[in-house]
């Protein structure tokens, strides 16, 4: 199994909808877990960040943890064309929290 | 609040020659990371900086490859002997070791290499 992995899409929703991207992890990634939006050719900008099991809120974000499933989530609710990007899932290295392990990225196109 | 800044946004440069990048953290982190990222992959971790501590380096790294953060301000990061396989884009981010944003690594523009 590979640490961190993400289902590559693309994922397309309409205007106006949930979006919902989804990531697995490993043993060897440590439970906290970050999102980050990338748009083509542009660096990596942190969306959300979670640690613990749960839910967290933020705008039109919300990130989902579950530490027994290794399942962590985004949803992007009222979708617009603007968050048509790349989202890249990650977390700590189990036992080191400098090291980041990411996953591929999951395409979003949201389509007006 | 300025950002993570990098310098140059791109280079071009020929096989063989030596290569330097620059990388501004936000001013009150004191950790500091290099990534390299290719199309269709996730960043892809070099090396790490605490303060002026070089505190882990990727084994997949090369030998061409140095990095330094002299005063634990600024960071340059040098690719000596550049083939082909170093085009990429090469990201710097910084985070802090405390406070509300804690371990949350925030990333520069990142400088564009290409290698011909």
């Amino acid at each position: 199994q590979k640490e961190v992995e993400q289902n590559s899409g693309p994922l397309s929703v309409p205007e106006g909808a949930i979006a919902s991207l989804n990531c697995t992890y490993s043993d060897r990634v440590s439970q906290s877990f970050f999102w980050y939006r990338q748009y083509s050719g542009k660096s990596p900008e942190l969306i959300m960040s979670i640690y613990s099991n749960g839910d967290k809120e933020d705008g039109r974000f919300t990130a989902q943890l579950n530490k027994a499933s290794q399942y962590v989530s985004l949803l992007i609710r009222d979708s617009q064309p603007s968050d048509s990007a790349t989202y890249l899932c990650a977390g700590f290295n189990a036992g080191n929290n400098r090291k980041l392990i990411w996953g591929l990225g999951t395409s979003l196109a949201v389509n007006p | 609040d300025t950002g993570v800044s990098q310098d140059p946004r791109h280079k071009i440069t020929k096989r063989g020659q030596n290569v330097t990048f620059r990388c501004d953290p936000i001013s009150e982190h004191n950790r500091l990371y290099w990534y390299r990222q290719t199309l269709g992959q996730g960043p892809e971790f070099l090396t790490y900086f605490q303060n002026e501590a070089q505190l882990e380096k990727s084994r997949l790294l090369s030998d061409r490859f140095s990095a330094e953060r002299p005063k634990g301000s600024f960071s340059t990061l040098e690719i000596q002997r550049t083939e082909q396989g170093d085009s990429a884009m090469y990201l710097c981010a910084s985070s802090s070791q405390g406070g509300v944003s804690y371990n949350e690594q925030f990333f520069g523009p990142g400088t564009r290499l290409t290698v011909l």
